[in-house]
């Protein structure tokens, strides 16, 4: 069965800390794609990062960074040097082939204080 | 620009009087998607729209319809909101019905059920 966990339910850090959100998921499908979503207080979900199956690439921008595990079937997201805008929801989200939905894990809070 | 509009972004009603609640995009995607998302949890699928094949999920209550007049516009309509209700509904939108497309969302409209 599809699943995804966020086993952090809340983490707190100061400004410029380096922070790491994990991920965990469970397929049985060979192609899936992942994907993190933010959700700052606004409400509104903001694409990330999309990853497939096939591409275990890591993947830096700017301050976030990717780490994509098969092995380990994990998908973590590190914000270097967070900031207070930083604060938010993170999602991480699965889809599995032949669907167009996605598997959402439960989130982690994340708050930065300066 | 936003692409996905929800209207109102707040939402009062009373216990048993319908509502709707209302999504537009300037996209010209395919999918329209409804979810709920109730306090500190993942945001969860209602239904969607692939053009104007409606899709159900099964545990979502017959409370809650939608329509989809033409591309650009979803309604989430509840016919007789219940305090169970009171949740941030979230309109999102994909260029298409597969597991690589990436979802956009909209700001969301927070319920409030008195």
């Amino acid at each position: 069965a599809q699943k995804v966990t966020q086993a952090q339910t809340e983490i707190s850090v100061v400004e410029k800390e380096d922070v790491t959100l994990d991920c965990v998921y469970e397929t049985r499908d060979t192609t899936y794609y992942l994907f993190w979503y933010k959700q700052p207080p606004s409400g509104e979900l903001v694409f990330l990062i999309r990853r497939n199956s096939f591409d275990e690439q890591n993947e830096i921008s700017g301050r976030y960074s990717w780490n994509f595990q098969k092995s380990t079937s994990s998908f973590n997201f590190t914000i270097t040097a967070s900031q207070v805008v930083d604060s938010a929801v993170y999602f991480c989200a699965l889809s599995e082939e032949n669907t167009d939905k996605l598997i959402f894990g439960t989130g982690t809070r994340l708050q930065v204080f300066p | 620009d936003a692409m996905v509009i929800q209207n109102p972004r707040y939402q009062v009603t009373q216990f048993g009087k319908p509502v709707t609640l209302s999504c537009s995009q300037t996209l010209n995607h395919n999918v329209m998607y409804w979810y709920q998302q109730k306090s500190s949890q993942a945001p969860k699928l209602l239904f969607h729209y692939y053009d104007k094949d409606f899709n159900n999920e099964a545990d979502t209550p017959d409370n809650f319809q939608s329509r989809r007049p033409n591309t650009s516009f979803c309604f989430l309509d509840i016919r007789s909101p219940g305090l169970g209700d009171a949740a941030m509904y979230l309109c999102a939108t994909a260029p298409g019905g597969l597991a690589k497309n990436i979802q956009y969302f909209g700001a969301g409209t927070r319920l409030s059920v008195l």
